[in-house]
């Protein structure tokens, strides 16, 4: 069974602070990784995409890959009111189409 | 300006009616998906297309129906035999359908029972 497993939250962080979002996959075969923000109502932006193990940084958003942990995450530093949203993952696995996880709801208090 | 379009933004459908939730693309895309989203879920797969006048099934395909006439359109037509079609339909495309490619989305369609 492929699955891509999120945290559903919902996840509390001041102003400020660093939010740190997590995911998990089944497929071992899995190759690219990708970050999605959904405001309420909207539809999925792409924020962040990740190919090879490590740390990939765009402005305030770090994505991590392990995929000998098959673990992905993301890493908002500085999180803004505006950053609150559901977070979803999405994981391209063997057989080429994207996974979604059922996305981490992250509020960031005033 | 480059984008998906999706129409309309609101739909309902009343019992044995079919609908047709239309996705325009002038990104020149070739990749073309359906997904349908219910509350609190994450994005399931309905149909996705890599080339024109070619289609596959997704996960939950049952009760709908896909064409992919041009490159730039992909409607889906919600069938009666779709029971529970209350949901957030989203179209997304990406430039291959390689695994390596981003998809894109449009901005939705609800479609709610009468």
């Amino acid at each position: 069974q492929k699955e891509v497993e999120q945290n559903s939250g919902p996840l509390s962080v001041p102003e400020g602070a660093i939010a740190s979002l997590n995911c998990t996959y089944s497929d071992r075969g899995s190759q690219s990784f990708f970050w999605y923000r959904q405001y309420s109502g909207k539809s999925p932006e792409l924020i962040m995409s990740i190919y090879s193990n490590g740390d990939k940084e765009d402005g305030r958003f770090t994505a991590q890959l392990n995929k000998a942990s098959q673990y992905v995450s993301l890493l908002i530093r500085d999180s803004q009111p505006s950053d609150s949203a559901t977070y979803l993952c999405a994981v391209a696995g063997s057989a080429r189409q994207l996974t979604f996880g059922s996305g981490t709801q992250l509020t960031v208090l005033p | 300006d480059g984008g998906i379009t999706q129409s309309p933004k609101y739909l309902f459908r009343k019992e044995g009616q079919n609908v047709t939730l239309s996705c325009e693309q002038n990104l020149n895309h070739d990749a073309m998906y359906w997904y349908r989203q219910d509350p609190g879920q994450g994005l399931r797969l309905i149909y996705y297309s890599q080339i024109v006048n070619d289609f596959q099934k997704g996960d939950i395909a049952e009760g709908y129906s896909v064409s992919r006439e041009k490159k730039e359109s992909f409607p889906l037509t919600v069938t009666s035999a779709q029971k529970n079609p209350t949901a957030f339909y989203l179209c997304a495309s990406s430039a291959a359908a390689e695994s390596n490619q981003p998809q894109h989305f449009g901005d939705g369609t609800r479609l709610s029972i009468l």
